[in-house]
């Protein structure tokens, strides 16, 4: 079953503003990884995070390791169309070989 | 440095005919990976490689998937009988080494099985 769980499943925003969005799980992970996938094409790793409380930017992009090792935080400011695509989260499940495992992303669309 | 390249883009089969794709990660990277992307969802791990041996295959169904990495580098994944249900988006990915799990990925194959 899922074991990355993401929320919202998608969100409709409008040019300029600022976008959340979670990953939850029940088991511990040591690595979180954020990506965005574009139609027809393999996800793009955005932001890697190794340390539990770690905050991490790229450009107008923030990520959080959440302190319980359970939960990841992918924020965006003011956003802009170029931000339309899907976001997962995923990382290694230490509790079965390191298997890198996605939750079911969150689809973003921007209104111009 | 050159990512890593899927080949074919796309392919669209008759169900109970065989299919393979191939797959060559980025150089240097001992671990490569084989997802299946469903629309709609997210990717889900079929296997997991480090160099020529498998790390993980617990969800690859193996009445009718098979994948091999012989020489530690390229990779095929290969579907035989395929079903409807196999219509998706197989994507490899590689990474340095299992503990680095920073994992890069090829635009994918679109099968459609017809």
């Amino acid at each position: 079953g899922q074991q990355l769980n993401q929320s919202p499943q998608s969100m409709f925003i409008q040019e300029g503003e600022d976008v959340s969005m979670n990953c939850t799980s029940s088991s511990i992970f040591n690595t979180w990884l954020w990506y965005k996938q574009d139609p027809g094409e393999g996800p793009v790793l955005l932001i890697a995070l190794y340390k539990a409380g770690e905050l991490t930017s790229n450009g107008r992009l923030t990520a959080q390791f959440g302190i319980t090792r359970k939960d990841s935080f992918l924020n965006i400011s003011a956003s802009i169309p170029s931000d339309v695509g899907i976001y997962f989260c995923a990382g290694p499940l230490s509790n079965a070989g390191n298997m890198l495992t996605f939750g079911g992303g969150t689809r973003l669309m921007v209104k111009p | 440095e050159a990512g890593v390249a899927q080949s074919p883009r796309y392919k669209i089969i008759e169900k109970r005919q065989s299919v393979a794709f191939w797959c060559n990660p980025i150089s240097g990277h001992a671990t490569l990976y084989w997802y299946q992307q469903i629309l709609g969802q997210g990717p889900k791990l079929l296997i997991q490689f480090q160099n020529n041996g498998v790390v993980d295959d617990s969800q690859l169904p193996k009445d009718r998937f098979s994948a091999e990495r012989l020489k530690g580098v390229d990779s095929t994944l290969k579907i035989q009988p395929a079903k409807l249900e196999d219509s998706a988006v197989y994507l490899c990915a590689s990474s340095f080494g299992v503990a680095n799990t920073e994992a890069f990925f090829g635009q994918g194959t679109r099968l459609t099985v017809v």
